[in-house]
């Protein structure tokens, strides 16, 4: 049974700080990965996708890494502003098409 | 980015009514949707599969009698909570896949049911 775990639930750093958010998986048989923010009350924003045969994605500040054979993801965030605070969930695509979520990590990102 | 539009963001309804909530992709061809439920502080919890042209497929302990999902086009899925009841008050978020490209996902906004 696929399981993701998203480590810091939460974590509070001071503005314009690089950072690391944690996102691993039990079953390495995955299509693709999918890094997203929520903001409170509103859906989901799609940050980075990462396909099974990739390693990284990486869009302005944001750089998302995959190791399949461990089972991990990361997303840095560099130079962090206020407006990054969100939750940040990860997404693993399973190969039978089921999508599962981490519990999420919220990010607060002091001024 | 796509742009996945969920409608109504809001609705308020007295028990015993149905509400109707419409999931549309923009600008891409959905070839399947997704329907979430979130309770406050909570991830998302999947209720059920749909892909166009064919019944949805539920999650284990969803009610498919309660919860009427009809995904009629590649752009449009739509969730109808049946006889509402408090217990039904949530935030529930749809998404759609972009399959005929990176397979991304693609949420909305999501909809706040409230149920008096």
């Amino acid at each position: 049974k696929q399981e993701v775990t998203q480590i810091p639930a939460a974590l509070s750093v001071p503005e314009g700080e690089n950072l690391v958010l944690n996102c691993s998986f039990t079953d390495s048989a995955i299509y693709n990965l999918q890094w997203f923010r929520q903001d409170p009350g509103k859906g989901l924003t799609s940050l980075l996708l990462i396909q099974s045969s990739q390693r990284e994605q990486t869009s302005g500040r944001l750089n998302a890494s995959l190791d399949k054979s461990s089972g991990r993801s990361t997303l840095y965030i560099a130079a962090s502003q206020p407006g990054d605070s969100a939750t940040y969930l990860c997404a693993v695509r399973k190969r039978d098409d089921k999508i599962i979520f981490g519990k999420g990590t919220r990010l607060h990102i002091l001024p | 980015g796509a742009v996945v539009s969920q409608h109504p963001s809001r609705v308020i309804c007295k028990s015993g009514t149905s509400v109707k909530i419409e999931c549309r992709s923009l600008d891409f061809q959905a070839t399947t949707m997704f329907w979430y439920r979130q309770f406050p502080k909570q991830s998302l919890m999947l209720m059920a599969t749909s892909n166009e042209g064919s019944k949805a497929t539920y999650e284990q302990g969803v009610e498919k009698d309660k919860f009427l999902i009809n995904h009629a086009s590649l752009t449009l899925s739509t969730l109808t909570v049946t006889s509402a009841h408090p217990e039904d008050s949530s935030f529930y978020i749809c998404s759609a896949r972009d399959g005929w490209n990176t397979g991304e996902l693609f949420f909305g906004e999501g909809s706040r049911l409230t149920v008096l």
